[in-house]
């Protein structure tokens, strides 16, 4: 079993959905969890931080960790064709390298 | 926020020849550095861990007289790929850990390499 469980979609949302993205993983250790954002052909891009449990906010991200569950959602509100990226959770138990899911490629059309 | 700036973003080269891939922290310094390989529709696979002043730890599998990683500064790490082959070829990835920032062990990665070898 992969440490870090993604499903790589494709998700495809007309526009303003709300959009929910979802990992589990199996290392009870883990403490820091992020979702990054992909553009094709481009760097990921930091999207969220968390550390250990509970929720956080940002503008129309929100994310969320579960440890007893051992899973993670971000989800995104009024979903725009801008949204529409590969969104790859990490996590890591020493804040040094990170476990990466697959990505999951999402699609919001106009 | 955190900037870390790879160069180049793309390189076409021959094969047999060698490759030099920088990836700098642009504010903020970095004692351990990342580097990934990513396919096309892959995920990340780290190859690896490049600490500052130090031999560069790498993952299973991965050839380190190959890939050569040097971290001579907190704001530098470079990678190598040496004679170099097509199956070579792919998006390379470097990432920098910021410990003193307001996150903590917040991780930035660099726009990417693509490394085409003919």
């Amino acid at each position: 079993q992969k440490e870090v469980e993604q499903d790589p979609g494709p998700l495809s949302v007309p526009e303003g959905a709300i959009v929910s993205l979802n990992c589990t993983y199996s290392n009870s250790a883990f403490q820091y969890f992020m979702w990054y954002r992909q553009y094709s052909r481009k760097g990921p891009e930091l999207l969220m931080y968390t550390y250990s449990s509970g929720n956080k906010e940002d503008g129309r991200f929100t994310a969320q960790v579960d440890k007893s569950s051992k899973y993670i959602s971000l989800f995104i509100r009024d979903s725009q064709p801008s949204d529409s990226a590969t969104y790859l959770c990490a996590m890591s138990h020493s804040g040094y390298a990170l476990n990466f899911g697959k990505g999951t490629s999402l699609l919001v059309t106009p | 926020g955190a900037v870390v700036s790879q160069h180049p973003s793309w390189v076409i080269c021959k094969s047999g020849t060698s490759v030099k891939i920088e990836c700098r922290s642009l504010d903020f310094q970095a004692t351990t550095m990342f580097w990934y390989r990513q396919f096309p529709k892959q995920s990340l696979m780290l190859m690896a861990t490049s600490n500052e002043g130090s031999k560069a730890t790498y993952e299973q599998g991965v050839e380190k007289d190959k890939f050569l990683i040097n971290h001579a500064s907190l704001t530098l790490s470079t990678l190598t790929v040496t004679s170099a082959h097509p199956e070579d070829s792919s998006f390379y990835i470097c990432s920098a850990r910021d410990s003193a920032g307001a996150n903590g062990n917040t991780i930035y990665f660099g726009e990417g390499s693509w490394l085409t070898v003919v």
